[in-house]
């Protein structure tokens, strides 16, 4: 069974500065996705970032970045430039590609606090 | 387009009752997922659903939780007697194709209340 760990339960960073989250998981699959959610205040759960397991190349979507380290299993977020707007939880989750289900494998996020 | 949409947003129940939380997903998707998140805690997978079909119920408690997508309307999560360890948030998120780029796009959830 997969599982995806965060070890940070609460960060904090002053604006305009550079975070890091952390995420490492667990599986024996070779195909997979791996996303970074965001859950602000409201609850809605907003996409942040995906990387596809096959790709070697981080995938960056402007402020957001990650490192992914398939060897190691590690898939951190970074957020550079921090802003107050990005105050919220962070959840970092797993798919299998190909199966029968589709399901995310989420970790128990980390609460990101942004400082003005 | 609209995204995935549910209702209520807030439920209370008191502890026996049945509580129904409705998912509308995006047009054109036809997989639906149901997540819960109890407090202080990340989403858990409970079901996934297409049309008519229940794919995969694994996450789903036993007894006193269904689900059901039937092929007009809205997916529907049921949970019969609830008992206060129910109260959580209930998230429904919506694929147009399981997995193509594993995409899943979430609702504003529904937080339910058992009293």
């Amino acid at each position: 069974a997969q599982t995806v760990t965060q070890s940070q339960p609460e960060m904090s960073v002053q604006e305009a500065e550079t975070v890091t989250l952390s995420c490492t998981y667990d599986t024996s699959e070779n195909n997979y996705y791996l996303f970074w959610y965001k859950q602000p205040p409201s609850r809605q759960m907003i996409l942040v970032i995906r990387q596809e397991a096959y790709k070697q190349q981080n995938a960056t979507e402007n402020r957001f970045s990650v490192n992914f380290q398939k060897a190691a299993k590690s898939f951190s977020l970074k957020i550079s430039d921090s802003q107050l707007g990005d105050t919220a939880m962070y959840f970092c989750a797993f798919m299998k590609h190909g199966g029968a289900t589709n399901k995310l494998i989420f970790g128990t996020g980390t609460l990101l606090a942004v400082q003005p | 387009n609209a995204g995935v949409m549910q209702n209520p947003r807030h439920l209370v129940r008191r502890r026996g009752q049945e509580a129904r939380l409705r998912c509308s997903p995006m047009k054109g998707h036809s997989h639906v997922y149901w997540y819960r998140q109890l407090p202080e805690e990340g989403l858990k997978f409970m079901v996934y659903l297409q049309k008519e079909n229940i794919i995969d119920e694994s996450g789903m408690p036993k007894e006193r939780f269904s689900a059901e997508f039937p092929k007009e309307g809205p997916s529907i999560l049921r949970i019969q007697q609830v008992v206060r360890g129910d109260s959580a948030a209930y998230f429904c998120a919506s694929s147009p194709v399981p997995s193509m780029l594993g995409e899943q796009f979430f609702g504003p959830g529904t937080r339910l209340t058992v009293l």
